[in-house]
């Protein structure tokens, strides 16, 4: 069954940008979305967004102008930035398939960024 | 678009069923039949529970339920036990390639 894996720096700089990637295993990347979600310390759920295998993407209206999610089918990887960081982006970073674009499943087991200077 | 509205708080003992809300809009809810149901525990990722509404993946005890009326979907837990006792989280599509999450309802097994 497929497993997701999120990877990268667990302390970001305010104004810098929170790079992520997700290695995707037992499982191709070639079909289905892939997604991107946080969770803030204590709170609930966001979705950031989405990216089709062949390189569309969709993102969370009030994130569009910070996100970029790309997908590398040769490593089986996709991968979030999101620039201009604050303290507000400070979460548990969840990656995750999304079969038909309508609810992600499964998810990854999520790594922690902090913004702090 | 705006978060999908949960209670904050849900409790049972027990044996008794519980049931959470989530309550959208027409674009959302209301709209698609693609609601989902995700159950967290502390320090754990989000588990699916239930999908496209009313749909069971393998594995999920079948105590676990859902069900939507117009804008409101539901999630009902009968004969909720203390491996129960969680965050849950709905979640549906909104169109335009949109997913959007409720604010989560802790369960509470008394």
């Amino acid at each position: 069954q497929v497993q997701l894996q999120e990877s990268g720096p667990g302390l970001v700089k305010p104004s810098e940008t929170l790079s992520l990637t997700c290695t995707v295993s037992g499982g191709s990347i070639n079909s289905y979305y892939w997604s991107w979600i946080r969770q803030p310390p204590g709170k609930g759920l966001e979705w950031i967004g989405y990216i089709y295998y062949s390189g569309s993407t969709n993102y969370n209206p009030s994130l569009k102008s910070r996100v970029t999610i790309s997908v590398d089918t040769s490593k089986d990887q996709f991968s979030l930035k999101l620039s201009s960081v604050t303290a507000a982006d400070t979460a548990v970073y969840y990656c995750a398939r999304d079969p038909y674009g309508v609810g992600p499943n499964p998810w990854g087991q999520g790594t922690l960024v902090t913004v702090s200077s | 678009q705006s978060a999908l509205t949960q209670p904050p708080s849900a409790s049972g003992s027990p044996g008794q069923s519980v049931t959470i809300s989530c309550t959208g809009t027409s674009s959302d809810v209301g709209g698609y039949n693609y609601v989902s149901w995700y159950q967290q525990h502390p320090g754990k990722a989000p588990k699916l529970m239930i999908y496209d509404v009313s749909k069971r993946p393998s594995g999920v005890p079948d105590r676990f339920s859902g069900s939507k009326s117009g804008n409101t979907a539901s999630l009902t837990v009968s004969g909720v036990q203390a491996e129960d006792e969680a965050d849950y989280y709905c979640s549906s599509y909104a169109g335009n390639n949109i997913v959007v999450f409720g604010g989560g309802t802790k369960l509470t097994v008394l």
